[in-house]
């Protein structure tokens, strides 16, 4: 079992649709989550940052933490064809920085 | 503020040639980290350093892979011999200090990497 699940899509919405992204983690001990965007043929860049269970909002982006389920959302409103890219997720552990990453979701916003 | 900086930005080398990857970190990062990235897959930690030291290098085959920072600044990492296995993106990320709670990883384009 992979320490942090993510469905790997693709999504396909169309503009202006609500969307929901996910992961799931086993190891409790991940303390730090985080959302990052790669567009193709570029690096990761952070799109979300947060620690504490609940939601983190940030423009049409939210974060959403339950760590009581293993469990992490990115809602993304009034999606925009600009927005698709692959979705990753990536948590540590309250010591050090190194991230482990999901598999990451790919996002299509058609217009 | 100018970004990581990796280079080349493709390579394609036959089985068992050997290959090198630089990384130049964003100024005044102590903290660098090699990840690669196989298509479909998110990125998986190969070494980090803190200054010119290793952090963690757990993940990095090390029979076949090396990487040293030897000034605290740039990075190299080699692949010899390379295996098919070893085509991926290798993406170069660099943040303030690991020891910071809310310091964040940024990441270069990434060097992408075919083996034949």
């Amino acid at each position: 079992q992979k320490e942090v699940e993510q469905d790997p899509g693709p999504l396909s919405v169309p503009e202006g649709a609500i969307v929901s992204l996910n992961c799931t983690y086993s190891n409790s001990a991940f303390q730090y989550f985080m959302w990052y965007r790669q567009y193709s043929r570029k690096g990761p860049e952070l799109l979300m940052y947060t620690y504490s269970s609940g939601n983190k909002e940030d423009g049409r982006f939210t974060a959403q933490v339950d760590k009581s389920s293993k469990y992490i959302s990115l809602f993304i409103r009034d999606s925009q064809p600009s927005d698709s890219a692959t979705y990753l997720c990536a948590m540590r552990y309250n010591a050090g920085n190194m991230l482990t990453f999901g598999g990451g979701t790919r996002l299509m916003v058609k217009p | 503020e100018a970004g990581v900086a990796q280079s080349p930005r493709y390579k394609i080398i036959e089985k068992r040639q050997s290959v090198a990857f630089w990384c130049n970190p964003i100024s005044g990062h102590a903290t660098l980290y090699w990840y690669q990235q196989i298509l479909g897959q998110g990125p998986k930690l190969l070494i980090q350093f803190q200054n010119n030291g290793v952090v963690d290098d757990s993940q990095l085959p090390k029979d076949r892979f090396s990487a040293e920072r030897l000034k605290g600044v740039d990075s190299t990492l080699k692949i010899q011999p390379a295996k098919l296995e070893d085509s991926a993106v290798y993406l170069c990320a660099s943040s303030l200090d690991r020891a910071w709670r809310n310091t964040e990883a940024f990441f270069g384009q990434g060097t992408r990497l075919t083996v034949v």
